[in-house]
């Protein structure tokens, strides 16, 4: 099956600054890559998806990338904000078999944005 | 839109009580997955379904957990009987297709086994 790996595990940074947040994956035919948000409490909550076809994607402050010769994607958040501290979780599709498409999740990052 | 509906939210019972999570996907999805989410092991996918029928179980961790899916907005997770080690939030999603196509994720019941 899909292993995905995530770092850093805790990510600290001051408001203004930038965040990046770095998974790798290990089946080179997984095609599509998810990111989650999820706040203390809260469910898990889709802000930004690419799929192998691009290398980037942006949506305001949060830009995805995804280098498929190296099986690894990043998630870059600018201008970082209070609201954005969170548990950040990256996600791989794999087909798992025949027409079978799983989702496996990285361990996820703790990002905290200090005032 | 309402999203995905679960119920309850919080669960609290007793050890070999029996168990059942509930779960409403968006209106027009035909996936539907359960998850569990714990510290120690994260978000993993225990089944899911398509058009109501179940596709893979095979991270359903015993037989004391079982799933259905009797029409296309409802479907019920159970666990019977509960132990202490069940203690996790579930969360159920659903999308519309399979694939490359985004999950949207209910808000989870906290699930605490005495």
């Amino acid at each position: 099956g899909e292993n995905v790996e995530q770092h850093p595990s805790t990510l600290s940074v001051q408001e203004g600054d930038s965040a990046v947040i770095k998974c790798t994956y290990s089946d080179s035919a997984s095609n599509y890559f998810p990111w989650y948000k999820q706040e203390l409490g809260k469910r898990p909550q889709l802000i930004i998806d690419i799929r192998s076809n691009v290398g980037e994607k942006k949506d305001q402050r949060i830009a995805v990338t995804l280098n498929k010769t190296a099986k690894h994607f990043s998630l870059h958040i600018t201008e970082t904000q209070p609201e954005d501290s969170a548990v950040y979780f990256c996600a791989a599709i794999y087909n798992s078999g025949g027409s079978n498409y799983k989702l496996t999740f990285g361990k996820g990052t703790l990002l905290t944005v200090n005032p | 839109d309402a999203g995905v509906i679960q119920s309850p939210r919080h669960e609290v019972t007793e050890m070999g009580q029996e168990v059942t999570l509930r779960c409403k996907p968006i209106s027009g999805h035909d996936y539907l997955f359960w998850y569990r989410q714990t510290m120690m092991r994260g978000l993993e996918l225990l089944i899911y379904f398509n058009n109501n029928v179940p596709i893979d179980d095979s991270g359903m961790p015993e037989d004391r957990f079982s799933a259905k899916m009797p029409n296309a907005s409802f479907s019920t997770l159970k666990i019977q009987p509960s132990e202490p080690r069940d203690s996790a939030v579930y969360f159920c999603a659903s999308s519309f297709g399979q694939g490359n196509q985004p999950q949207h994720f209910g808000d989870g019941t906290r699930l605490s086994i005495l």
